[in-house]
């Protein structure tokens, strides 16, 4: 259970064009899911939490007319990246949690990842 | 602020030794957890274990067992007898009460025979 899937998993486009990535729960609800960077040889920089029928929260410095996101339902999530540039190519990588919750009423500690998507703008 | 610090950008083990890989973390939330991810070639993350700072025994999963030392903030993962699969990076993770998951640097493993 509790599997992430995200489409595409490699996708190449021009230099200011938009892409959009889709972020699916596959087999439990998912109230927040979470989106990530991760540049070469980098770790994971969160770039905002989407929850479901609510505006996303983003990171400081992360441009939210740029990279939209939308939690139209509880099992998606979609990052459009808007008039990509060369320098946002990275690996895109979203998170979901499940809308179950712990003993003693603490929310459930696993986000479970998606496999990435590695964005390419020439 | 929360901070994770991974200092070892790169570490070698033989097959079938055991390999401690550092993580120390820095907060003033007295509730967190703390997490260790691999991350092979493919990209995915792949989560190996868990500990709550509450949590009164290091938590294990297998060959993986996590080195607690609350009062020193470490969370030290260590991973007994190493398979050439256990090549990857490896991320240490720290979430506070914001539920936000903060990321070291991470560090490389490579298992050689």
């Amino acid at each position: 259970g509790a599997v992430v899937s995200q489409h595409p998993s490699r996708v190449i486009c021009k230099s200011g064009t938009s892409v959009k990535i889709e972020c699916r729960s596959l087999d439990f609800q998912a109230t927040t899911m979470f989106w990530y960077r991760q540049f070469p040889k980098q770790s994971l920089m969160l770039m905002a939490t989407s929850n479901e029928g609510s505006k996303a929260t983003y990171e400081q410095g992360v441009e939210k007319d740029k990279f939209l996101i939308n939690h139209a339902s509880l099992t998606l999530s979609t990052l459009t990246v808007t008039s990509a540039h060369p320098e946002d190519s990275s690996f895109y990588i979203c998170s979901a949690r499940d809308v179950e919750w712990g003993p003693g009423g603490t929310p459930p500690y696993e986000q479970y990842f998606g496999p990435g998507t590695r964005l390419t703008v020439t | 602020a929360q901070k994770i610090t991974q200092t070892q950008p790169g570490m070698f083990v033989q097959e079938k030794e055991a390999v401690t890989l550092d993580c120390t973390y820095d907060t003033s939330d007295p509730s967190y957890g703390l997490f260790w991810y691999k991350q092979p070639s493919s990209g995915e993350m792949i989560f190996l274990i868990y500990q709550g700072s509450y949590d009164q025994q290091n938590a294990t999963e297998g060959r993986y067992s996590l080195n607690f030392q609350k009062a020193r903030k470490s969370a030290n993962l260590v991973i007994s007898a190493s398979q050439l699969g256990d090549s990857a990076m490896y991320f240490c993770a720290m979430r506070d009460s914001g539920d936000k998951l903060i990321f070291g640097t991470g560090t490389r493993l490579q298992v050689f025979p």
